[in-house]
């Protein structure tokens, strides 16, 4: 049967602060990558990508690194803001299993709480 | 939610009885997806569809079945087939094989 997990890593930052979230992605043939936040009971919104030719891209108090090298993603939000306590999770873009089609793989995500 | 309007947001099933999801776009998007999210976990991809008449199985297709005979439209039925229903579906839209935009969810339970 299917197994429950609960347990999301957590950052609980100060508002005003800079949050960092890091994403692991698993395939190194991975082209494309996604960061999304999801508020609690509702759909996930686009907050940035970046392709696997970029290492950096900046959007508005956020940024995305992207280090291939160990395949390794992060989010920087800067001045965090109550607002901004939500889920965040990376997908990453690859081919499916037949070659045929794009897959976009999403990771579990991360609990930010921002502190008031 | 952008264009992609998911209904109902809340939905309940008896033991025995197929439902239906909604999910309708106006973003004039070819692809659109169904995912389910269940606590602490990634979404994982139920069925996807890149055209209108056609859709392919995703990981977990067992107990799910679709159909895309409108562009705008692409719901999902759970069959009785499927035994642990509970759980938060989404369904996304994409204009090309990269950001996908999420409807704002349904949430299944089983009574």
């Amino acid at each position: 049967g299917e197994s429950v997990g609960l347990h999301l890593p957590t950052l609980s930052v100060q508002e005003g602060d800079n949050s960092i979230i890091n994403c692991a992605y698993s395939n190194s043939a991975s082209d494309y990558f996604i960061w999304y936040k999801q508020e609690s009971g509702k759909g996930p919104q686009f907050i940035i990508d970046i392709r696997s030719n970029m290492d950096k891209r900046q959007g508005q108090r956020v940024t995305v690194l992207l280090n291939k090298t160990v395949k390794h993603l992060s989010l920087q939000i800067a001045a965090t803001q109550p607002g901004d306590s939500a889920v965040y999770f990376c997908a990453e873009r690859g081919w499916n299993s037949g070659g045929s089609n794009y897959k976009l793989t999403f990771g579990k995500g991360t609990l930010l709480t921002v502190n008031p | 939610d952008g264009g992609i309007t998911q209904s109902p947001k809340y939905l309940f099933r008896k033991e025995g009885q197929n439902v239906t999801l909604s999910c309708e776009q106006n973003l004039n998007h070819d692809a659109m997806y169904w995912y389910r999210q269940d606590p602490g976990q990634g979404l994982r991809l139920i069925y996807y569809s890149q055209i209108v008449n056609d859709f392919q199985k995703g990981d977990i297709a067992e107990g799910y079945s679709v159909s895309r005979e409108k562009k705008e439209s692409f719901p999902l039925t759970v069959t009785s087939a499927q035994k642990n229903p509970t759980a938060f579906y989404l369904c996304a839209s994409s204009a090309t094989n990269e950001k996908l935009f999420f409807g704002s969810g349904t949430q299944l339970s089983v009574l």
